[in-house]
C-alpha cells in the first residue's frame, strides 16, 4: 500500500500570507496526486489534479506542484474562505488521501 | 446541474448492516465518462474510500473493506447504493458518494469531482 503523509498537520496564518502544504507519498507516483479543500460540515472540493492541474472555477491563486514522492499545494494570498481542511489523494495504485492539513486564522 | 443526495439510517446496531442508498439527479450513472463512488470520514478524522462502481456493475473495493462491502448500482432508479455488513463503532462515519472522473494528462488521473452533501450514519446499541 501506499502510505501519505502532509506537512505541517496544521499551521495558522493571515489574509494575505503564502501558504505552502507538502504531500509525501512512500512510493513514487508520477503525478497521480490530487488536492482537494474541506469546510467545516461540508464535502471536500476538488482543487487540484494530476499535481499541477487547476480544476475549472478554482481561483488561481491555488496552485500544485511535484512529481514522484514530493508535492506541494501553494495559496498564495490567502482569502479568509481559503481557511479550511486541505487534503492530497493518489490514484496511482488504491485510492488514498492523506491525512489531511488544516489552515486557520492565526 | 448534478446533484448526489445520499440517504439511509443514521443509526445501524453493532453487528447489524449498514445500507445507504445515492440518488443522483442532473445526469446519469449510465454516463460512460464517469465511474460513481463511496467514500466516508469518521468525525474529526480524515478520509477514506471504500469503493467504486462503473455502470455496467464493475467493482472495485479498498482492499481493508472488501469482506464487508457491496456496491451497486440501479440504471433504472439512477441510484447508487452501499451496504456495509458486521458493522462496528469504528464505522461511523459520514458517507459520502461522489462522482469519480478520468482525468486525462497524457495518462489518466482518477479525481472525485463531484459531491453529495454526505450522511452520516452512528454504529451504537
Amino acid at each position: 500500500d501506499i502510505q501519505m503523509t502532509q506537512s505541517p498537520s496544521s499551521l495558522s496564518a493571515s489574509v494575505g500570507d503564502r501558504v505552502t502544504i507538502t504531500c509525501r507519498t512512500s512510493q513514487h507516483i508520477r503525478n497521480y496526486l490530487n488536492w482537494y479543500q474541506q469546510k467545516p460540515g461540508k464535502a471536500p472540493k476538488l482543487l487540484i489534479y494530476g499535481a499541477s492541474t487547476l480544476q475549472s472555477g478554482v481561483p488561481t491563486r491555488f496552485s500544485g506542484s511535484g512529481s514522484g514522492t514530493d508535492f506541494a499545494l501553494t495559496i498564495n494570498s490567502l482569502q479568509p474562505e481559503d481557511f479550511a481542511t486541505y487534503y492530497c489523494q493518489q490514484s496511482y495504485s488504491t485510492l488514498t488521501f492523506g491525512p489531511g492539513t488544516t489552515v486557520d486564522i492565526k | 446541474q448534478l446533484h448526489l443526495q445520499e440517504s439511509g439510517p443514521g443509526l445501524v446496531k453493532p453487528s447489524e448492516t449498514l445500507s445507504l442508498t445515492c440518488t443522483v439527479s442532473g445526469g446519469s450513472v449510465s454516463n460512460s465518462n464517469y465511474y460513481w463512488g463511496w467514500i466516508r470520514q469518521p468525525p474529526g478524522k480524515g478520509l477514506e474510500w471504500i469503493g467504486s462502481i462503473y455502470y455496467t456493475g464493475s467493482t472495485y473495493y479498498n482492499p481493508p473493506l472488501k469482506s464487508r462491502v457491496t456496491i451497486s448500482v440501479d440504471t433504472s432508479k439512477n441510484q447508487l447504493s452501499l451496504k456495509v455488513t458486521s458493522v462496528t463503532a469504528a464505522d461511523t462515519a459520514v458517507y459520502y458518494c461522489a462522482r469519480l472522473e478520468k482525468k486525462f494528462i497524457g495518462s489518466s488521473v482518477d479525481v472525485f469531482e463531484m459531491w453529495g452533501r454526505g450522511t452520516m450514519v452512528t454504529v451504537s446499541s
